[in-house]
């Protein structure tokens, strides 16, 4: 079955701390599609990054980054230097080839909270 | 403005009044798809809709409905509503089926079921 977990609930950090956000995954598929997005308290979802499980190299974007590694099934995002505008509830999802990456599956989030 | 909407926003109703959530893309997108949000949840798949007339169960689809009849339009349908659909209800699209793609999300729709 299909699964992603977010094991931190909540995360408090002081404004341009370093934060890694974690995020873990399950799928027997050998092909899939793993998401982030992040939800600001305005609410809206907003789309960071798609990585394919294929291409294991990292990405950096500004101060984001990922780190994908296959052996340990996990697709981790860290923040550099954060700000206060980074406060949000960060959602890490996982579409596979079973349901023809129709079906999208997220973990429960993580609130990060970045104070001045 | 390429947009996904959603309306009403904001519905607070009774058990068992039958309900309509419409959401309307603009982007001649094939794919939409409804998820509902719950604390310690997470997001969690309705209803997805491949293309018009084309539409399949999402992990939650119980005591819900959807229909495509049009590609920009994709209702979520809630015949007899209770208690436990009380939710944050996001509509998406994306510009493909069966490619993966990143989804644009509604602005959410508050729904209380007293």
């Amino acid at each position: 079955a299909q699964k992603v977990t977010q094991a931190q609930t909540e995360i408090s950090v002081v404004e341009k701390e370093d934060v890694t956000l974690d995020c873990v995954y399950e799928t027997r598929d050998t092909t899939y599609y793993l998401f982030w997005y992040k939800q600001p308290p305005s609410g809206e979802l907003v789309f960071l990054i798609r990585r394919n499980s294929f291409d294991e190299q990292n990405e950096i974007s500004g101060r984001y980054s990922w780190n994908f590694q296959k052996s340990t099934s996990s697709f981790n995002f860290t923040i550099t230097a954060s700000q206060v505008v980074d406060s949000a509830v960060y959602f890490c999802a996982l579409s596979d080839k079973v349901y023809n990456f129709n079906k999208f599956y997220f973990g429960s989030g993580t609130k990060l909270n970045v104070k001045p | 403005e390429a947009q996904v909407t959603q309306n009403p926003r904001y519905l607070i109703t009774v058990t068992g009044k039958k309900l309509t959530v419409t959401c309307s893309q603009n982007m001649n997108h094939e794919y939409m798809s409804w998820y509902r949000q719950d604390p310690g949840l997470g997001l969690r798949q309705i209803y997805y809709s491949m293309n018009v007339e084309v539409t399949d169960k999402g992990d939650v689809p119980e005591g819900y409905k959807v229909s495509r009849k049009e590609k920009r339009n994709f209702p979520l349908i809630l015949e007899s509503p209770s208690p436990n659909q009380t939710s944050l209800y996001f509509c998406a699209s994306s510009p493909l089926a069966g490619a993966g793609n990143e989804q644009f999300f509604g602005p959410g729709t508050r729904l209380t079921v007293l």
